[in-house]
């Protein structure tokens, strides 16, 4: 059974201080993992997808990285605005096409 | 582009009823999927339709169902509702299997 644990559950931050989020998985071939951003009362917004293990994407403050056993969401500089839940979700090869999410890491950032 | 959109926005039902939710998805999408989110369990996958075929189903009870029509349009359909049926239902569309998905506003269920 795929598996993806989100760590930590809660992260507060003051605006500028970097840090990173973890997402751990286990699956039994991985199609694709993919990052999502989530702000109360509203469906989830895609951020990235990582393919294959020591890819990497970036987007503004945000940097997705991945190994085959997990990924790493890293904020650098977080302004208040980038306070969310964000997501981390795997999708498998030959089994069921729908995406397997964890619980998610709520963060936020105080000015 | 027009993202996904779903309606209603919010409903409230009564236990034993039954639900209709509809999803349009991004132009040119073929994919869609529901999940159900809560509190609880976060988000689950209920199922993915392509094609007007439901292509894959996740754990749930046979009173979750859906369909798709032949514009990508899809529906999901709740019957003899549940308290803990009660979610944010959400509906995901991508170009095709296996490449990311978008999701729309989501749908918020209470059964009371």
């Amino acid at each position: 059974e795929d598996q993806v644990t989100q760590s930590p559950e809660a992260l507060r931050l003051q605006e500028g201080e970097s840090s990173s989020l973890n997402c751990s998985y286990t699956v039994s071939g991985l199609r694709g993992l993919f990052w999502y951003r989530q702000d109360p009362g509203k469906g989830p917004e895609f951020l990235f997808t990582l393919y294959s293990a020591g890819e990497e994407k970036e987007k503004e403050r945000l940097k997705a990285t991945l190994t085959k056993k997990e990924s790493f969401l890293h904020i650098t500089a977080p302004k208040p605005e980038d306070s969310a839940t964000y997501l981390c979700a795997v999708q498998a090869v030959g089994g069921a096409d729908g995406l397997t999410f964890g619980k998610g890491t709520h963060l936020i950032i105080q000015p | 582009k027009a993202g996904v959109t779903q309606t209603p926005r919010y409903l409230i039902k009564t236990r034993g009823q039954q639900v209709t939710l509809s999803c349009s998805p991004i132009s040119g999408h073929r994919s869609v999927s529901w999940y159900q989110q809560t509190p609880g369990q976060g988000l689950q996958f209920l199922f993915e339709y392509f094609s007007e075929t439901q292509r894959n189903k996740g754990n749930f009870p046979g009173r979750f169902s859906g369909r798709q029509f032949s514009n990508s349009r899809s529906e999901m359909n709740v019957s003899t509702l549940e308290l803990g049926d009660s979610a944010l239902y959400l509906c995901a569309s991508s170009l095709s299997q296996g490449t990311e998905q978008y999701f729309g506003p989501g749908t918020r269920l209470t059964v009371t």
